[in-house]
């Protein structure tokens, strides 16, 4: 059964704490994203990677970090640098670099502030 | 330049009747125009997609309409049923530069179809 998993399906970050979003693929795709969703914004990219220990910046990583040690996950860590987190993260995947193949979503995680 | 523009934010129309979700782009290197329908509490799914060589595309009810020359594209539903109301989302890409791959999302249209 291929697919994108995310997991918790909901999270709770306390004050000045470091909180990873699990992000896992069994479909092959080299390429993979995390976004973050907002009401009335749309779907905002954070991080992306191309390929396996390559990684690069989206239009606003600041206050998270992702790390890509295998083809088949992507975790997201916010950290305590992040002063809005509250939001929906998205994990998306797409088969290869280069080609023109949509990204395919995961089923998303909320992300809540105590 | 790298921005894509959705309207309207939100449409109301009664079951039967067609729904229409305009888009439109500053970038002419983009070459691929894909619609995700989100539901709530869920990840966007893939919905139709269209490429500039053709000007018109149609999967059972969902169509996209695509003017190149006007840098314009739209998703029209026709016969709306209440199980499509849902976020739609256009978005765009191009085959080049440094993200190549990477889509360019649009703010979303929430609609809703009464019954």
């Amino acid at each position: 059964d291929g697919g994108i998993t995310q997991s918790p399906k909901y999270l709770f970050r306390k004050e000045g704490q470091n909180v990873t979003l699990s992000c896992e693929q069994n479909l092959n795709h080299d390429a993979m994203y995390w976004y973050r969703q907002d009401p009335g914004q749309g779907l905002r990219l954070i991080y992306y990677s191309q390929i396996v220990n390559d990684f690069q910046k989206g239009d606003i990583a600041e206050g998270y970090s992702v790390s890509r040690e295998k083809k088949e996950s992507f975790p997201l860590t916010v950290t305590s640098a992040q002063k809005n987190p509250t939001a929906f993260y998205l994990c998306a995947s797409r088969p290869s670099q280069g080609t023109q193949e949509t990204q395919y979503f995961g089923p998303g995680t909320r992300l809540l502030v105590l | 330049q790298q921005q894509v523009k959705q309207s309207p934010q939100s449409l109301i129309v009664q079951k039967g009747g067609i729904s229409i979700i305009n888009c439109a782009y500053e970038n002419t290197a983009f070459d691929y125009f894909p619609w995700y329908q989100q539901f709530p509490g869920k990840g966007p799914a893939l919905l139709i997609a269209i490429r500039p060589d053709v000007s018109e595309k149609k999967e059972g009810r969902f169509t996209i309409s695509f003017n190149k020359s006007a840098k314009q594209f739209s998703l029209h539903i026709m016969d709306s049923q209440p199980g499509d109301s849902a976020t739609y989302f256009c978005a765009a890409s191009s085959r080049y530069g440094g993200s190549q791959g990477n889509l360019i999302f649009g703010k979303g249209t929430k609609l809703s179809v009464k019954p």
